[in-house]
């Protein structure tokens, strides 16, 4: 079945750090992927989305391109901060159901 | 973007009870989707519910330890029965932005769920 690997945590940066990521996918067709976001006692929110390849989404800095050949969805953002702290979640959307991956924590330090 | 609201936010359940989780969207919409997150964990879906039929239960979840009612298509409950500590978890409903599928789901902000 479709599944959503991530790149395990808890990932430690110091505050203007790049920040990347990983996420890999395996689906049958062409799914939608997104990064979702849960920072510290809140909901979970949707980051960005990507619906067919070689789209990339973007959002508050971040981005993501929807890479067919390798099957990725790689997170970036050039300079994080404090803000930014919180757990990532990689998903996709085949077959009507939302998968997502394992997320990963990141922790920004100023 | 839908409003999700759920209810309980939060409660304490004693082991071998039952609780009934409410979820309210402020728009009318097709399929609501029941989460769990276990402690620590990622979302894993529970099940699918669509208004007027059954609800469709992923692998390893079943209805007589999850019943979903939909009502209407504005309204869902999930219940977790005969609760026990591997319960504790949050339980967030979610729906269909209406990208026919392909689209991004809107979550309520969960229910936190704790059994002793």
């Amino acid at each position: 079945g479709d599944s959503v690997t991530q790149m395990e945590g808890p990932v430690t940066l110091s505050e203007e750090a790049f920040l990347t990521i990983n996420c890999t996918y395996t689906a049958t067709g062409y799914p939608s992927l997104f990064w979702y976001v849960q920072y510290p006692g809140e909901g979970l929110q949707l980051l960005l989305k990507a619906t067919k390849a070689d789209d990339k989404g973007s959002n508050k800095g971040f981005e993501a391109t929807y890479r067919k050949e390798t099957t990725s969805f790689h997170l970036e953002k050039g300079s994080v901060q404090v803000s930014d702290s919180a757990v990532y979640f990689c998903a996709l959307r085949g077959g009507g159901k939302l998968i997502f991956g394992q997320g990963t924590e990141l922790s920004v330090k100023p | 973007s839908a409003v999700i609201s759920q209810k309980p936010s939060r409660d304490i359940c004693q082991r071998g009870t039952s609780l009934t989780i409410q979820c309210q969207v402020d728009s009318q919409v097709t399929m609501m989707f029941w989460y769990r997150q276990q402690p620590g964990q990622s979302l894993t879906l529970i099940a699918t519910a669509n208004q007027g039929s059954e609800a469709t239960y992923e692998s390893g979840f079943v209805i007589d330890k999850f019943p979903i009612s939909r009502p209407n298509l504005t309204f869902s409950t999930l219940t977790v029965s005969n609760m026990s500590p591997e319960d504790s978890s949050i339980y967030l409903c979610s729906v269909d932005s209406g990208a026919a599928n392909t689209g991004e789901l809107f979550f309520g902000e969960g229910s936190r769920l704790t059994v002793l």
